[in-house]
Protein backbone atom coordinates (compact mmCIF):
# COMPACT_ATOMS: atom_id res chain seq x y z
CA UNK A 1 0.00 0.00 0.00
CA UNK A 2 1.50 3.47 -1.26
CA UNK A 3 -0.85 5.69 1.19
CA UNK A 4 -2.85 6.46 -1.33
CA UNK A 5 -5.82 4.13 -1.83
CA UNK A 6 -8.03 3.87 -4.87
CA UNK A 7 -11.31 2.62 -5.54
CA UNK A 8 -12.58 0.94 -7.75
CA UNK A 9 -10.14 -1.27 -8.93
CA UNK A 10 -11.79 -2.00 -12.25
CA UNK A 11 -15.20 -0.39 -13.80
CA UNK A 12 -16.86 -1.22 -16.80
CA UNK A 13 -19.66 1.26 -17.69
CA UNK A 14 -22.00 1.98 -20.14
CA UNK A 15 -22.00 5.58 -21.85
CA UNK A 16 -25.65 6.18 -20.51
CA UNK A 17 -24.05 5.33 -16.84
CA UNK A 18 -23.17 7.92 -13.80
CA UNK A 19 -20.27 6.74 -11.54
CA UNK A 20 -17.94 7.91 -9.21
CA UNK A 21 -14.08 7.11 -8.97
CA UNK A 22 -13.26 7.67 -4.76
CA UNK A 23 -9.46 8.20 -3.72
CA UNK A 24 -8.37 8.65 0.03
CA UNK A 25 -4.81 9.69 0.82
CA UNK A 26 -3.50 8.83 4.16
CA UNK A 27 -0.08 10.69 4.22
CA UNK A 28 -0.73 14.01 5.53
CA UNK A 29 -0.55 15.55 2.02
CA UNK A 30 -2.06 19.11 0.82
CA UNK A 31 -2.48 18.72 -2.79
CA UNK A 32 -4.47 15.88 -4.98
CA UNK A 33 -4.55 14.72 -8.52
CA UNK A 34 -6.58 13.28 -11.36
CA UNK A 35 -4.36 11.55 -14.30
CA UNK A 36 -5.53 9.50 -16.93
CA UNK A 37 -3.19 6.94 -18.31
CA UNK A 38 -4.06 6.11 -21.83
CA UNK A 39 -1.66 3.73 -24.13
CA UNK A 40 1.57 5.15 -25.59
CA UNK A 41 0.40 8.55 -24.11
CA UNK A 42 1.69 10.42 -20.95
CA UNK A 43 0.43 10.66 -18.40
CA UNK A 44 -2.28 13.67 -18.60
CA UNK A 45 -3.45 15.99 -15.52
CA UNK A 46 -7.09 16.29 -15.59
CA UNK A 47 -7.43 18.15 -12.06
CA UNK A 48 -5.34 19.45 -9.38
CA UNK A 49 -6.54 20.47 -5.90
CA UNK A 50 -3.67 22.19 -4.40
CA UNK A 51 -3.14 24.69 -1.36
CA UNK A 52 -7.26 24.98 -1.45
CA UNK A 53 -7.54 25.92 -4.57
CA UNK A 54 -8.73 23.62 -7.51
CA UNK A 55 -6.77 23.82 -11.52
CA UNK A 56 -7.76 22.10 -14.50
CA UNK A 57 -6.62 21.37 -17.65
CA UNK A 58 -9.23 22.82 -19.76
CA UNK A 59 -9.29 20.04 -22.20
CA UNK A 60 -10.98 18.26 -20.14
CA UNK A 61 -14.47 17.22 -20.91
CA UNK A 62 -17.26 18.62 -19.07
CA UNK A 63 -18.48 14.63 -18.93
CA UNK A 64 -15.77 14.37 -16.05
CA UNK A 65 -16.37 16.40 -12.68
CA UNK A 66 -13.94 16.39 -10.04
CA UNK A 67 -15.12 16.81 -6.24
CA UNK A 68 -12.21 17.16 -2.74
CA UNK A 69 -14.28 17.64 0.06
CA UNK A 70 -11.00 18.16 1.96
CA UNK A 71 -7.63 17.30 1.43
CA UNK A 72 -7.71 13.56 2.09
CA UNK A 73 -10.40 12.79 -0.18
CA UNK A 74 -11.00 13.26 -3.71
CA UNK A 75 -13.37 11.71 -6.43
CA UNK A 76 -14.21 12.14 -10.44
CA UNK A 77 -17.75 12.50 -11.59
CA UNK A 78 -18.28 10.60 -14.31
CA UNK A 79 -21.37 10.35 -16.67
CA UNK A 80 -22.30 10.07 -20.22
CA UNK A 81 -18.51 8.60 -21.35
CA UNK A 82 -17.28 7.77 -24.57
CA UNK A 83 -15.50 4.40 -25.45
CA UNK A 84 -12.76 6.98 -25.71
CA UNK A 85 -12.46 7.43 -22.26
CA UNK A 86 -10.94 3.92 -21.23
CA UNK A 87 -7.81 4.45 -19.77
CA UNK A 88 -6.55 4.11 -16.26
CA UNK A 89 -7.19 6.77 -14.11
CA UNK A 90 -4.65 7.69 -11.34
CA UNK A 91 -4.95 9.81 -7.99
CA UNK A 92 -1.89 11.04 -6.42
CA UNK A 93 -1.03 13.29 -3.68
CA UNK A 94 1.77 15.39 -2.69
CA UNK A 95 3.34 17.79 -0.09
CA UNK A 96 3.29 20.78 -1.72
CA UNK A 97 4.97 24.42 -0.36
CA UNK A 98 3.97 27.87 -2.41
CA UNK A 99 7.50 27.68 -4.04
CA UNK A 100 8.18 24.10 -4.05
CA UNK A 101 6.54 20.34 -4.96
CA UNK A 102 7.94 17.05 -4.21
CA UNK A 103 7.22 13.75 -5.32
CA UNK A 104 3.80 12.69 -6.19
CA UNK A 105 2.68 9.13 -4.57
CA UNK A 106 0.51 7.48 -6.91
CA UNK A 107 -2.84 5.00 -5.99
CA UNK A 108 -2.90 1.69 -7.65
CA UNK A 109 -5.47 3.24 -10.39
CA UNK A 110 -9.07 2.49 -11.73
CA UNK A 111 -9.11 0.81 -14.85
CA UNK A 112 -12.28 2.12 -16.75
CA UNK A 113 -13.64 0.25 -19.76
CA UNK A 114 -16.65 2.37 -21.41
CA UNK A 115 -18.61 -0.13 -23.47
CA UNK B 1 3.56 24.04 -23.92
CA UNK B 2 6.02 22.42 -21.76
CA UNK B 3 7.22 18.88 -23.17
CA UNK B 4 9.29 16.23 -21.66
CA UNK B 5 10.69 13.62 -24.08
CA UNK B 6 11.86 10.09 -23.78
CA UNK B 7 13.00 7.50 -26.10
CA UNK B 8 10.16 4.54 -26.01
CA UNK B 9 12.12 1.47 -26.22
CA UNK B 10 12.05 -0.82 -25.69
CA UNK B 11 15.82 -0.75 -24.20
CA UNK B 12 16.67 -4.60 -23.94
CA UNK B 13 20.24 -4.91 -21.92
CA UNK B 14 21.22 -7.98 -20.42
CA UNK B 15 21.54 -9.10 -16.87
CA UNK B 16 24.10 -7.52 -14.61
CA UNK B 17 24.63 -4.64 -17.49
CA UNK B 18 24.09 -1.18 -17.20
CA UNK B 19 20.59 0.26 -18.26
CA UNK B 20 21.03 4.01 -19.17
CA UNK B 21 17.99 6.26 -19.72
CA UNK B 22 17.78 9.47 -20.76
CA UNK B 23 15.14 12.20 -21.00
CA UNK B 24 15.04 15.40 -22.17
CA UNK B 25 12.61 19.07 -20.91
CA UNK B 26 11.34 22.00 -23.04
CA UNK B 27 11.02 24.38 -19.97
CA UNK B 28 14.01 26.34 -18.90
CA UNK B 29 12.69 26.88 -15.29
CA UNK B 30 12.09 23.62 -14.42
CA UNK B 31 13.99 22.99 -11.00
CA UNK B 32 12.63 19.50 -9.89
CA UNK B 33 12.98 16.15 -11.67
CA UNK B 34 11.60 12.81 -10.96
CA UNK B 35 11.95 9.28 -12.39
CA UNK B 36 9.43 6.87 -11.50
CA UNK B 37 9.05 3.28 -12.31
CA UNK B 38 6.10 1.68 -13.61
CA UNK B 39 5.45 -2.48 -13.92
CA UNK B 40 2.94 -3.66 -16.27
CA UNK B 41 -0.63 -2.94 -15.18
CA UNK B 42 0.82 -1.40 -12.06
CA UNK B 43 1.18 2.55 -11.19
CA UNK B 44 4.09 4.68 -11.13
CA UNK B 45 6.32 4.13 -8.26
CA UNK B 46 8.84 6.82 -7.19
CA UNK B 47 12.42 6.00 -7.38
CA UNK B 48 14.56 8.94 -7.69
CA UNK B 49 14.57 12.88 -7.28
CA UNK B 50 17.09 14.89 -8.03
CA UNK B 51 16.93 19.10 -7.50
CA UNK B 52 20.64 20.15 -8.69
CA UNK B 53 22.93 19.95 -11.21
CA UNK B 54 25.43 16.77 -11.03
CA UNK B 55 24.92 13.05 -9.30
CA UNK B 56 22.83 11.74 -7.14
CA UNK B 57 23.10 7.74 -5.96
CA UNK B 58 20.71 5.60 -4.21
CA UNK B 59 21.62 2.11 -4.65
CA UNK B 60 21.93 0.90 -8.22
CA UNK B 61 20.47 3.91 -9.20
CA UNK B 62 22.34 6.86 -10.62
CA UNK B 63 20.29 10.40 -11.57
CA UNK B 64 22.11 12.63 -13.79
CA UNK B 65 21.14 16.43 -14.13
CA UNK B 66 22.45 18.73 -17.01
CA UNK B 67 19.92 21.84 -16.40
CA UNK B 68 22.37 23.61 -19.12
CA UNK B 69 21.66 20.84 -22.07
CA UNK B 70 18.28 20.66 -19.84
CA UNK B 71 18.80 16.67 -19.82
CA UNK B 72 18.69 14.24 -17.15
CA UNK B 73 18.98 10.69 -16.93
CA UNK B 74 18.87 7.47 -15.10
CA UNK B 75 21.61 4.65 -14.67
CA UNK B 76 20.29 1.65 -12.93
CA UNK B 77 23.76 -0.69 -12.40
CA UNK B 78 23.62 -4.63 -12.14
CA UNK B 79 20.42 -5.14 -14.33
CA UNK B 80 18.04 -7.21 -12.85
CA UNK B 81 14.87 -9.07 -14.93
CA UNK B 82 12.96 -7.25 -11.94
CA UNK B 83 14.01 -3.71 -13.44
CA UNK B 84 12.14 -4.80 -16.56
CA UNK B 85 9.11 -1.81 -16.64
CA UNK B 86 8.49 1.34 -18.00
CA UNK B 87 10.79 4.59 -16.47
CA UNK B 88 9.20 7.71 -16.77
CA UNK B 89 10.93 11.05 -16.89
CA UNK B 90 8.76 13.70 -14.74
CA UNK B 91 9.83 17.78 -14.27
CA UNK B 92 8.31 20.78 -12.72
CA UNK B 93 9.14 24.26 -12.31
CA UNK B 94 8.54 25.06 -8.51
CA UNK B 95 5.29 23.90 -7.71
CA UNK B 96 3.58 23.59 -10.65
CA UNK B 97 1.82 19.88 -11.35
CA UNK B 98 4.20 17.51 -12.92
CA UNK B 99 5.12 16.87 -16.79
CA UNK B 100 5.84 13.34 -17.65
CA UNK B 101 6.98 11.86 -20.80
CA UNK B 102 5.78 8.82 -22.23
CA UNK B 103 8.31 6.70 -20.28
CA UNK B 104 10.64 4.04 -22.14
CA UNK B 105 10.35 0.62 -21.43
CA UNK B 106 13.21 -0.92 -20.27
CA UNK B 107 13.67 -4.80 -20.72
CA UNK B 108 16.34 -7.02 -18.97
CA UNK B 109 17.57 -9.85 -20.42
CA UNK B 110 18.38 -13.02 -17.79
Amino acid sequence: ETGVTQTPRHLVMGMTNKKSLKCEQHLGHNAMYWYKQSAKKPLELMFVYSLEERVENNSVPSRFSPECPNSSHLFLHLHTLQPEDSALYLCASSQESRQFLYGYTFGSGTRLTVV
Amino acid sequence: QKEVEQNSGPLSVPEGAIASLNCTYSDRVSQSFFWYRQYSGKSPELIMSIYSNGDKEDGRFTAQLNKASQYVSLLIRDSQPSDSATYLCAVTSGNTPLVFGKGTRLSVIA
